[in-house]
């Protein structure tokens, strides 16, 4: 049990363009869901908090305009990256709380800003 | 926020070697999980420890809350164990959030 999908696994789109990446709690109800952005050779950045039916709580210096967060239901979260620019070419990992303060990771879609 | 230190960051092994990760705090938490990120970047549940000792084959981890550490013990490495071992605790008080080590790069060689 505690699976954790995230699609696509890999994407490669052109600057200005928007993408939308998915997180899916496959056997598990999660009310919270948190978004991550990993670079090369380093460790995890939390970008956000999303709950499900209310707004996303961002880190600082997160642009919330431009990453958008919708958790609209119990086992769906979406980031959508708008107006991408080469510099927002990273890996983004999403988990899902399964209740009792575990957290469970998806496998990460990589993101090619050209 | 929290300041989570781990140590070493980089750890070169021969396969059948055993090793000892580290993974030090600097406030009290409310859990703590050690997870294995593989060479595709999937973050794999190994513990979730925030007291005591729990073991899983070849695998085993020691969380001393009080002294504010944890250690993760690898017995017999095989070359899949290769990868980032990654130590993240909650301090319980923002719906679950995690804080993060920079992890440790183990490479297993045959």
């Amino acid at each position: 049990g505690a699976v954790v999908s995230q699609h696509p696994s890999r994407v490669i789109c052109k600057s200005g363009t928007s993408v939308k990446i998915e997180c899916r709690s496959l056997d598990f109800q999660a009310t919270t869901m948190f978004w991550y952005r990993q670079f090369p050779k380093q460790s995890l950045m939390l970008m956000a908090t999303s709950n499900e039916g209310s707004k996303a709580t961002y880190e600082q210096g997160v642009e919330k305009d431009k990453f958008l967060i919708n958790h609209a239901s119990l086992t769906l979260s979406t980031l959508t990256v708008t107006s991408a620019h080469p510099e927002d070419s990273s890996f983004y990992i999403c988990s899902a709380d399964r209740g009792f303060d575990e957290q469970y990771f998806g496998p990460g879609t990589r993101l090619t800003v050209t | 926020g929290i300041q989570v230190e781990q140590s070493p960051p980089d750890l070169i092994l021969q396969e059948g070697a055993n090793s000892t990760l580290r993974c030090n705090f600097s406030d009290s938490v409310n859990n703590l999980q050690w997870f294995h990120q593989n060479p595709w970047g999937q973050l794999i549940n190994l513990f979730y420890i925030p007291s005591g000792t729990k073991q899983n084959g070849r695998l085993s981890a020691t969380t001393v809350a009080t002294e504010r550490y944890s250690l993760l013990y690898i017995s017999s490495s095989q070359t899949t164990d290769s990868g980032v071992y990654f130590c993240a605790v909650d301090r319980g008080s923002t719906l679950g959030r995690l804080y993060f080590g920079r992890g440790t790069q183990l490479t297993v060689w045959p």
